[in-house]
Formats: structure tokens, C-alpha cells, sequence
């Protein structure tokens, strides 16, 4: 089975540029994660979809931060325009079922550093 | 809120020796989730726990829910250097997975 891809794996920007992160769930998982890991901290949650609906977005920046979530299978994360303090590891996770008790499978991450 | 803190923060062990890792909450837990991340990597799931008092085994890792849902705990037996990481209690708060700060593993050879 193929786990959750996520592209690109690194990325580079100044500040107030734009960046788009892309993730590619788990076939069949319905419930998909955008996670913000700023080093040396737990994963913080942005937003959850079911299928393509949002089901949490409460702490996403929404004056810069939107995603979408296609046809209820890959994603899109974006930051416009990007600030020093977005660097971290934006990491794409997906569950089978919807629900906080549902294992979560993470991919591999995507590492943002703004200069 | 509800306040989760995850003890100790880093830890240095022989290889050999075993470790344990607490996640303390001061309101009670409906179930949490265990996960652990090498460096460089991203989070894998371990274990997930609902019922007081629960016990569960993996191999050398014992993971326990408190009697009062209110702390849990990850004991390593025997650590090897395959169990460096950071491990993460994931708790359930407003029905979400909420990630603590992680306590950071590093093993001695």
C-alpha cells in the first residue's frame, strides 16, 4: 500500500513570496490533515477535510493560508504571501475514517524556510 | 482549557537501560493516540487508548492509561537505538488530536 505522498520535499523562498504545498492521500482514506511542525515542537493541526468539506480550519491563518482538497482526494496547501515565522515542516496526514480516534497515517513532510 | 504536559522533555539513556515518558492532563481524557518520530521523519502511529485502567503491549514498549483518564504513560524496555525519536501523546480534546511538546529520545551506545 502507498503511503501519503507530499511534494516538493524542500522550499525556499523570501518573504511575501508564495508557495504551494500538494499531498496525495492514502487511497480510500476520506479524511485528510494538513499539520504546521515548527521545529522542535508537536505537530499543530491547520485543517481537516472529509472527502472534500472542511471540517476544522479554526486555526489556520486564513489571511494567507488556503487549501482546497480536490474531487475529495489530493490537496493543495498555499501561503500568500509568506512570513519568517511560517518556516517549518508542513506535514499531510490521512485516516480511514473521520473522527480524532482514527489512526492517522503521516507522509513525509514538506520543509519551508523563508528568508 | 484543558492542559496536557508531556515529562520529561529530552532524555539521554544508555542502550540498555529503560525510559519512560509521562503525559499529564488536568481535565479528564476521552482516549489518546501515541506516536513517535524519528529525526527527520514525520509522526507514526503506535497506539491508541480508551479505557481507564488499559494496558497495552508492543514488543518492548508498554503503553498505560490512568485509572482516572487523566495521565498516560510510554515505558521502554531495554532501549536500542532504533527507539530514538521524539515520542508524542496525541490526546483527544474537542474531538480532535492534539499534539504534545514530545519528549525527545536519545540513546548512549
Amino acid at each position: 500500500e502507498a503511503g501519503v505522498a507530499q511534494s516538493p520535499r524542500y522550499k525556499i523562498i523570501e518573504k511575501r513570496q508564495s508557495v504551494a504545498f500538494w499531498c496525495n492521500p492514502i487511497s480510500g482514506h476520506a479524511t485528510l490533515y494538513w499539520y504546521q511542525q515548527i521545529l522542535g515542537q508537536g505537530p499543530k493541526l491547520l485543517i481537516q477535510f472529509q472527502n472534500n468539506g472542511v471540517v476544522d480550519d479554526s486555526q489556520l491563518p486564513k489571511d494567507r493560508f488556503s487549501a482546497e482538497r480536490l474531487k475529495g482526494v489530493d490537496s493543495t496547501l498555499k501561503i500568500q504571501p509568506a512570513k519568517l515565522e511560517d518556516s517549518a515542516v508542513y506535514l499531510c496526514a490521512s485516516s480511514l475514517v473521520q473522527g480524532a480516534r482514527a489512526e492517522q497515517y503521516f507522509g513525509p513532510g514538506t520543509r519551508l524556510t523563508v528568508t | 482549557g484543558q492542559q496536557v504536559m508531556q515529562i520529561p522533555q529530552y532524555q539521554h539513556v544508555q542502550e540498555g537501560e529503560d525510559f519512560t515518558t509521562y503525559c499529564n492532563s488536568s481535565t479528564t481524557l476521552s482516549n489518546i493516540q501515541w506516536y513517535k518520530q524519528r529525526p527527520g521523519g514525520h509522526p507514526v502511529f503506535l497506539i491508541q487508548l480508551v479505557k481507564s485502567g488499559e494496558v497495552k503491549k508492543q514488543k518492548r514498549l508498554t503503553f498505560q492509561f490512568g485509572e482516572a483518564k487523566k495521565n498516560s504513560s510510554l515505558h521502554i524496555t531495554a532501549t536500542q537505538t532504533t527507539d530514538v525519536g521524539t515520542y508524542f501523546c496525541a490526546p483527544l480534546r474537542d474531538d480532535k488530536i492534539i499534539f504534545g511538546k514530545g519528549t525527545r529520545l536519545h540513546i548512549l551506545p
